[in-house]
């Protein structure tokens, strides 16, 4: 079946340790983004790449970096200048890079990644 | 700026009632887009509908509906009949055209008593 695959499902970071969360997808999808999710803050935008070989910033990039050198897989790093790296990480496709709104099922989400410090 | 406010955090009801979430929308743009999510406990976001800004039929699909109303910003969720499945969180989010932001509600948990 076509989907998001996120890996791995936990992971705790060290002090001053980069991370990197996976994400693949079999979609076919332009399109690939990079949430993030905190208690009664709802999902706030890290990254997004609307094609292969480039991404841009969204609302809260720092400390977070992103490649796209494949249309199935984008990477998102969090760095250990990310201060308060522990939340749960969503990532999502969507099938045009013109806009979320374009297509009539603009975003599919894999199943999360959370994060926590040791 | 685009914002989008789900007031209500957590809402809990006795199964086969009816629940309404509510999500109040405020955007400068004329053409935008409206989406309900529905996170479960597995943690994916799940899709439930799209609507565009020039569409304000109220639409039906099974046991949920949605209220759009242009003149009181909203873009209001009923579940009729409500199930033991049905509890999850559920976003409201809203984007314009040709926008690759999603701007997110807080979310609304909703619990349904057995």
């Amino acid at each position: 079946d076509g989907g998001i695959t996120q890996s791995p499902k936990y992971l705790f970071r060290k002090e001053g340790q980069n991370v990197t969360l996976s994400c693949e997808q079999n979609l076919n999808h332009d399109a690939m983004y990079w949430y993030r999710q905190d208690p009664g803050q709802g999902l706030r935008l890290i990254y997004y790449s609307q094609i292969v070989n480039d991404f841009q910033k969204g609302d809260i990039a720092e400390g977070y970096s992103v490649s796209r050198e494949k249309k199935e897989s984008f990477p998102l790093t969090v760095t250990s200048a990310q201060k308060n790296p522990t939340a749960f990480y969503l990532c999502a496709s969507s099938p045009s890079g013109q806009g979320v709104g374009y297509s009539n099922q603009p975003q599919h989400f894999g199943d999360g990644t959370r994060l926590s410090i040791l | 700026a685009q914002k989008v406010t789900q007031a209500q955090t957590e809402i809990s009801v006795v199964e086969k009632e009816d629940v309404t979430l509510d999500c109040v929308y405020e955007t400068r743009d004329t053409t935008y887009y409206l989406f309900w999510y529905k996170q479960p406990p597995s943690g994916e976001l799940v899709f439930l509908i799209r609507r565009n800004s020039f569409d304000e039929q109220n639409e039906i699909s099974g046991r949920y509906s949605w209220n759009f109303q242009k003149s009181t910003s909203s873009f209001n969720f009923t579940i009729t009949a409500s199930q033991v499945v049905d509890s999850a969180v559920y976003f409201c989010a809203l984007t314009y055209l040709g926008n690759e932001k999603l701007t997110f509600g807080t979310g609304t948990r909703l619990t349904i008593i057995p």
